[in-house]
């Protein structure tokens, strides 16, 4: 089982909140990324860090924006939610070496009315 | 453009029968070939990696093969138990793996059901 966590599991929402899904993880890795999963559907990166103060943007657009203050915490935050953001959220991490395998966590289901 | 195809899309078998998932790719550089394991509502979990130089890698009741040269890969399960249930994903990654985010490009998944 991998260290790494995600909070909250489930999340309904009204249109325009704020807010934050949180990621940590206790194996010190550097690298972090955020993928979203639509049901039956592929992951598509939006986030990833190489590590504290560094953050980039995926393959797939995203309004959020995540931060990276410290190594095992890679929170990623909505300004102003819409049904559009409805999916599932997932973290993960690895380690810096070729064969380091990428571990998820449980993922936030993210539903917005 | 670089793709990662996987099928059947869904497969739907009975328990202790055996079964093989496929996967082609087209990315290019390649560095390695992941198969992983998502259970419905939980994140992917790593079930083997090979790189180009590895033909076969096992886990378990999991053996994965992988033929670079038709850029071809597959997943069979042994003996299925119904805790196999899941969305098996094949996750290829290209060029430099170790520097950047790692060009990581995901299949969408093969959905497979165990039946009693």
């Amino acid at each position: 089982e991998a260290d790494i966590y995600q909070t909250p599991r489930y999340l309904v929402i009204g249109t325009g909140k704020k807010i934050t899904l949180e990621c940590s993880q206790t194996m010190g890795h550097d690298k972090m990324y955020w993928y979203q999963q639509d049901p039956g559907m592929e992951l598509h990166l939006i986030h990833y860090s190489y590590g504290v103060n560094s953050t980039e943007k995926g393959d797939l657009s995203s309004e959020s924006t995540v931060s990276r203050i410290r190594t095992e915490h890679f929170p990623l935050t909505l300004e102003s939610a819409r049904p559009s953001h409805t999916s599932q959220y997932l973290c993960a991490s690895r380690n810096r070496g070729l064969r380091d395998t990428q571990y998820f966590g449980p993922g936030t289901r993210l539903t917005v009315l | 453009k670089n793709q990662v195809e996987q099928s059947p899309q869904s497969l739907i078998i009975l328990e202790g029968k055996n079964c093989t998932l496929q996967c082609n790719y087209t990315v290019s550089p390649f560095s390695n070939l992941r198969w992983y394991k998502q259970d419905t509502g939980r994140g992917p979990v790593s079930l083997t990696i090979m790189t180009f130089s590895e033909n076969t890698k096992s886990n378990g009741r999991y053996t994965a093969t992988l033929d670079a040269d038709t850029k071809q890969s597959s997943l069979h399960i042994t003996a299925s138990q119904l805790s196999d249930s899941a969305s098996y994903i094949c996750v290829v990654s290209g060029g430099n793996y170790g520097g950047s985010q790692g060009n990581l490009i995901f299949g969408k998944g093969t959905k497979l059901s165990v039946k009693p």
